[in-house]
């Protein structure tokens, strides 16, 4: 299948930063979404981007569509310890009566206090 | 409350011993998949389902089978399981959209 290429893999934080990760594809996706696991939990969807460029917020969370359809990017902003956990890109890869959801490996999060 | 139920939440078996992972979806959602997730490895896909009587390979089928007789249920069956099933499972559905999944709580499963 398709794979996705997430950066960094893991990162540590002192909590109040900013946090940037990303997401980079060799096909083109029309559809970007970033899910978060919390430990111990299934992965839970935070933001779903439709359109190259668009750039869509949720809470101090921000994330972009790239231009070229192939990357997208997190943004997380003032970071606290509640934002433990591993980061997912996923997108869309559809054909001839056939649908498949490919994930990323992730990045996991770690904030120190 | 809206929520994708797996059992058991924990499994420990061995070698050969068949055994069967449920999952159920009260949100009526057409669209089923399961993953795996091992460290390193992100999610894999195993199998999905479209709706009712409708199943498809993901990237990792081998070893396990899945059935789709009710909207709700999709239950994976592992009929002789292996220790390099070992891993953390997770079933997700969602709408006709499907990008929108909604995760179960997960299944870790220790085969010996």
């Amino acid at each position: 299948g398709q794979q996705l290429n997430q950066n960094p893999q893991s990162m540590f934080i002192q909590e109040g930063e900013d946090v940037s990760m990303n997401c980079t594809s060799s096909s083109i996706f029309n559809t970007w979404l970033w899910y978060k696991q919390d430990p111990g939990e299934g992965p839970v969807l935070l933001i779903a981007l439709y359109k190259a460029g668009e750039l869509t917020s949720n809470g101090r969370l921000t994330a972009q569509f790239g231009i070229t359809r192939k990357d997208s990017f997190l943004n997380i902003s003032a970071s606290i310890p509640s934002d433990v956990g591993i980061y997912f890109c996923a997108g869309p890869v559809s054909g001839a009566g056939s649908y498949q959801l490919t994930f990323g490996k992730g990045t996991k999060l770690s904030v120190i206090p | 409350e809206a929520q994708v139920t797996q059992n058991p939440r924990y499994l420990i078996t061995v070698t050969g011993k068949k055994l069967t992972v449920t999952c159920s979806q009260n949100m009526n959602h057409e669209y089923m998949s399961w993953y795996r997730q091992d460290p390193g490895l992100g999610l894999r896909q195993i199998y999905y389902s479209m709706n009712v009587e409708v199943t498809d390979k993901g990237d990792v089928p081998e070893g396990y089978k899945v059935s789709r007789k009710e909207k709700r249920n999709f239950p994976l069956i592992l009929e002789s399981p292996s220790p390099n099933q070992t891993s953390l499972y997770f079933c997700a559905s969602s709408f006709i959209d499907r990008d929108k999944l909604f995760f179960g709580s997960g299944t870790q499963l220790s085969v010996l």
